[in-house]
């Protein structure tokens, strides 16, 4: 069975421009999570879904993210307009329910210039 | 409020020696779940292993063993005769039901295991 698929894994962008990032989830899972992870603040979950509805997006940065579920096998974290500090590996996640192991995806490499 | 602690941020072993990464965490639900990841150079996260707070057994997976303790709030992870390929940075992670299964993440022990 695959796993959790997230694309593109490498992302190169000026200030300014909008990001999208997409994530398929592991089929069956209802739950999903968007992650980033940089050098001085470790990994932060951003957003997590359970049945496509947003649980807690408490993580996310401020306005210029967000982020859709639309249906069990699709997700997107969007970033508009994008910062330099926004640099860093965004790591999409799913598992069954909230509280079971989570799966991770190989992560995207945003590097915003 | 939950929390996890991995206070040796480094570690630097020859191969072949035993090392154990240390995990203390904070919690006031009596329902929660610990778990250890590995996040090898390639720099994907992969999970080693999952445990319930009201399962203290040990586990011992062939070179990995964990010691779950309460007592302590402690979730210690064990690799006994370190390989080259051990090298990682190792998560230890919380999720408890007073935080809606939020998964709170250590900051991480970067472990170098040389030849």
């Amino acid at each position: 069975d695959a796993g959790v698929i997230q694309s593109p894994r490498h992302e190169v962008t000026e200030m300014g421009q909008e990001v999208t990032l997409r994530c398929k989830p592991i089929s069956g899972h209802n739950s999903l999570f968007w992650y980033r992870q940089t050098m001085m603040r470790g990994l932060e979950l951003l957003i997590y879904f359970n049945n496509n509805v947003p649980i807690d997006d408490s993580g996310m940065p401020e306005d210029r993210f967000s982020a859709k579920m639309p249906n069990a096998s699709f997700s997107t974290l969007k970033i508009q307009p994008s910062e330099p500090r926004d640099s860093a590996v965004y790591f999409c996640a799913s598992s069954f329910h909230g509280s079971d192991t989570q799966y991770f995806g190989p992560g995207t490499r945003l590097t915003v210039l | 409020a939950q929390k996890v602690t991995q206070a040796q941020t480094e570690i630097s072993v020859v191969e072949k020696e035993d090392v154990t990464l240390d995990c203390v965490y904070e919690t006031r639900d009596t329902t929660y779940y610990l778990f250890w990841y590995k996040q090898p150079p390639s720099g994907e996260l992969v999970f080693l292993i999952r445990r319930n707070s009201f399962d203290e057994q040990n586990e011992i997976s062939g070179r990995y063993s964990w010691n779950f303790q309460k007592s302590t709030s402690s979730f210690n992870f064990t690799i006994t005769a370190s390989q080259v390929v051990d090298s990682a940075v190792y998560f230890c992670a919380l999720s408890g039901d007073s935080g809606g299964f939020k998964t709170i993440f250590g900051a991480g022990t970067r472990l170098f295991v040389k030849a």
